[in-house]
């Protein structure tokens, strides 16, 4: 059984530029939550949804970033105009159940680099 | 003052030695901890959830260990081997399951 894919696995991209990061839950499961990585700051909750809908999205650093979740299988995460401090890994992960107490799969994540 | 913290922030063992990490959190009401393994270049992966009544869990030679009185956790690891090398972060989920904050995580070395 595949676990959570996440794509691409490295992205390079100038400053403006808009960078779409996606993700592909594991089959049966309906929570999604994205994170950010970096070596100051650890892990960061951005978002997370349940069953499609965003339940808590209090982590999302500034309107440049925005996530949506088309079905109950995909999920993206768009950083529109892209500047270097988004320089990070980003994680999304899924859960079988609703509500941040369940355990989370982690995909292999998304390192993102901003010129 | 971060509202979770780990201690070491790193640490160089011999294989075959014992070793144990410490969380020690801030946050309340408490739901549960959980520590995740991080490998180099790969997303986390859980060893283990504890709640509020729990006060000691294993995971083949990984134990951890919650007081939720003193707000300590810690994980031990018997018997290192050169696999055990990874980033191993505290998760403390909190405020009736609505916020999970995590620790910066320490970076273990095993070396032969």
């Amino acid at each position: 059984d595949a676990g959570v894919i996440q794509s691409p696995r490295h992205e390079v991209t100038e400053m403006g530029q808009e960078v779409t990061l996606r993700c592909k839950l594991i089959s049966g499961h309906n929570s999604l939550f994205w994170y950010r990585q970096t070596m100051m700051r650890g892990l960061e909750l951005l978002i997370y949804f349940n069953n499609n809908v965003p339940i808590d999205d209090s982590g999302m650093p500034e309107d440049r970033f925005s996530a949506k979740m088309p079905n109950a299988s995909f999920s993206t995460l768009k950083i529109q105009p892209s500047e270097p401090r988004d320089s990070a890994v980003y994680f999304c992960a899924s859960s079988p159940s609703g509500g941040k107490g369940w355990e989370q799969f982690f995909g292999p994540g998304t390192r993102l680099t901003v010129l | 003052k971060n509202q979770v913290e780990q201690s070491p922030q790193s640490l160089i063992i011999l294989e075959g030695k014992n070793c144990t990490l410490q969380c020690n959190y801030t946050v309340s009401p408490f739901s549960n901890l959980r520590w995740y393994k991080q490998d180099t270049g790969r997303g986390p992966v859980s060893l283990t959830i504890m709640t509020f009544s729990e006060n000691t869990k294993s995971n083949g030679r990984y134990t951890a260990t919650l007081d939720a009185d003193t707000k300590q956790s810690s994980l031990h690891i018997t018997a290192s081997q050169l696999s055990d090398s990874a980033s191993y972060i505290c998760v403390v989920i909190w405020g009736g399951y609505q916020k999970v904050t995590f620790g910066i995580g320490t970076k273990l070395q095993v070396i032969p």
